[in-house]
């Protein structure tokens, strides 16, 4: 079973509006971190939050993490189209591998 | 430049062929990985690598294989085990230390196709 779960599977919003992706998981981590996928193409870092940081900020992109409730969101603020992609959240259990969720599909219309 | 690269982009397989799938990379890290992406789904972890001459099976390791012979290459072979081998298969690399620690860096992908 995906140890990361998106919501929503799919969001579509307009440019300049801000987009909330959340992720839940299921056991400890050490980190959990963001990517972003352009359609066919391989994946991007994007942030990294560490199990002891509740809060993290990289331009115009903040994590969240609530570790007693075991989910992160991600929050795009004044979107642009460029922004249209798929975000994946991945946790760190063991320190050497990533479990990625099955992301959500954010689209901005301009 | 540095980075990570795989070869080809496009792979079309006949039933019952096996291939091979090129990953290299010269960031100069120790941990290599493959995926797999199938429509509309997150990645999964076919295989893993810490050090030259070491891997780990994955979750979806049967019908794959790899090597690890030298610290910038990481080859996939997919053989005619795997029984659904069409898909997208993604391969990254990380550092086991500094600044990017367990950041994992991806290649652009291969896409292969069973005719």
């Amino acid at each position: 079973s995906q140890q990361g779960e998106e919501d929503p599977q799919a969001l579509s919003i307009q440019e300049g509006e801000n987009a909330t992706m959340n992720c839940s998981y299921k056991t400890s981590i050490n980190n959990l971190q963001w990517y972003r996928q352009n359609s066919g193409r391989g994946l991007v870092h994007l942030i990294l939050i560490r199990s002891n940081e509740r809060e993290k900020h990289s331009g115009r992109l903040r994590v969240t993490l609530d570790t007693s409730k075991k989910s992160s969101s991600l929050l795009i603020t004044a979107s642009r189209a460029a922004d249209t992609a798929s975000y994946f959240c991945a946790t760190d259990i063991y320190g050497n591998k990533l479990v990625f969720g099955a992301g959500t599909i954010l689209r901005v219309k301009s | 430049d540095g980075g990570i690269t795989q070869s080809p982009k496009y792979l079309f397989r006949k039933e019952g062929q096996n291939v091979t799938l090129s990953c290299e990379q010269n960031l100069n890290h120790d941990a290599m990985y493959w995926y797999r992406q199938d429509p509309g789904q997150g990645l999964r972890l076919i295989y893993y690598s810490q050090i030259v001459n070491d891997f780990q099976k994955g979750d979806i390791a049967e019908g794959y294989s790899v090597s690890r012979e030298k610290k910038e290459s990481f080859p996939l072979t997919v053989t005619s085990a795997q029984k659904n081998p069409t898909a997208f298969y993604l391969c990254a690399s990380s550092p086991r230390g500094g600044l990017h620690f367990n950041e994992q860096f991806f290649g652009p992908g291969t896409r292969l196709t069973v005719l």
